[in-house]
Formats: C-alpha cells, structure tokens, sequence
C-alpha cells in the first residue's frame, strides 16, 4: 500500500459527459501527477501539480484540466468525453526534491466512455 | 519527439537471469526510473539511475549510459512473483515522466 487513494474505482459514462476523479497524496508529498493508461500501454503523462501550480503538461488536449488543493489533494476533470478517454487513470504522489522522484501511484480509477 | 523503447515481451525460467533493455530520447534528462506493474495493479517503483553505473537493490540492479541514452533493468534469481511489466521512465526538462511502452516478463516454472 503507498497510502495514495483514488476515487471512484470504476465509472461508466457517454460519450459528451464530463467527469471528475479525485486522488488523495500520501502524506508528506508536495508534488501529483496524473496518467492515462491504455490497456497494454505505459502510463502516459497527463500533468503534474506543484504546491497547487501545474507545472508540467504531456500532449493532452485542454478538456483535460486539474486542480491539487492546499492539503496537495488533487482532481482531475475530463469535459466531453469521447471514446478514446476509456482507461485506466492513475495519480501518483512524489515528494519533488533533488532526488529519484519516487512515484508512488494509487490503484487507479478504471474509466468507461460508452 | 520523445522516446523510450522496450522490448514488449521476455521469457526465462524461474531461478535465471533476464536482461530488460531501454533506449531513450527526450528533451532533457534528470534520471532513468524503473517501475513493476502486475495486473490489475498499479506501477511501483524499483530503482532510480542519474549517473552512469550500477545501482543495486537486492535482487534487482539497474544500469545507466547517458551517453548511449541506454540503461537495463537486471533481475536474479527469477521468482514466479516476478511475472509482470516493466516500465523504464525517464524525467525529462518540463517535469514531465516519460514511460515506455513496457516489457511483459513471463517467468516459467
């Protein structure tokens, strides 16, 4: 267990909806980020939060947007969904320093878009 | 664009040695990570490399060449518990985690 927590764990929605994931840190760590994961893929880098700052974006279209609030939980809102937003979202919480940047991830929330 | 490549799939048997390569090219390098990820699980991490050389960490080391944009991920003594994928992840100048596409170890008994 990372102490890094997820919600919902699985969500169904259509095509056009909106809808919001929640990630909770493990305690300590300043810094989240988020990733989408294909099945049979790598993560790929949604963005990261820094003391309630983005301060990196991957290739992802603004639909996708995030908030990290002062106790450095974090949100993660995808506005018009589409088909292809089916997978796994993973958050993961580091404490940004000089060091590995360990990422510890939380289970994920297993997304749907019918 | 950015880049890490991985073999997709590796078969040993268990007790062996397995050798699990990655290439990169990114913009900016701030460290080579490798993460385990089971199924139905989620990543966690193994090792981290931000110099050349070896990193050792009980039955798994990891090594790194900077100026070959190379590093491997090594495993002894192979566990069926070690059946799973490898994701190499390089941090890059934006902040940005990379990760590759992944290797799927297969151990047999």
């Amino acid at each position: 267990e990372t102490g890094v927590t997820q919600s919902p764990t699985h969500l169904i929605k259509t095509r056009g909806q909106q809808v919001t994931l929640r990630c909770s840190s493990q305690s300590g760590h300043n810094t989240v980020s988020w990733y989408q994961q294909a099945l049979g893929q790598g993560p790929q880098f949604i963005f990261q939060y820094y003391r309630e700052e983005e301060n990196g974006r991957g290739n992802f279209p603004p639909r996708f947007s995030g908030l990290q609030f002062p106790n450095y939980s974090s949100e993660l809102n995808v506005n018009a969904l589409e088909l292809d937003d089916s997978a796994l979202y993973l958050c993961a919480s580091s404490l940004t320093d000089n060091g590995p940047n360990e990422q510890f991830f939380g289970p994920g929330t297993r997304l749907t878009v019918l | 664009g950015q880049s890490l490549e991985q073999p997709s799939e590796v078969t040993a048997v268990e007790g062996a040695i397995v050798q699990i390569n990655c290439t990169y090219q990114t913009s900016g390098f701030y460290g080579l990570s490798w993460y385990q990820q089971h199924d139905g699980g989620a990543p966690t991490f193994l090792s981290y490399n931000a110099l050349d050389g070896l990193e050792e960490t009980g039955r798994f080391s990891s090594f790194l060449s900077r100026s070959d944009s190379y590093g491997y991920l090594l495993l002894q003594e192979l566990q069926m518990k070690d059946s799973a994928s490898y994701f190499c992840a390089v941090r890059d100048a934006g902040f940005k985690t990379i990760f590759g596409a992944g290797t799927r170890l297969f151990v047999k008994a």
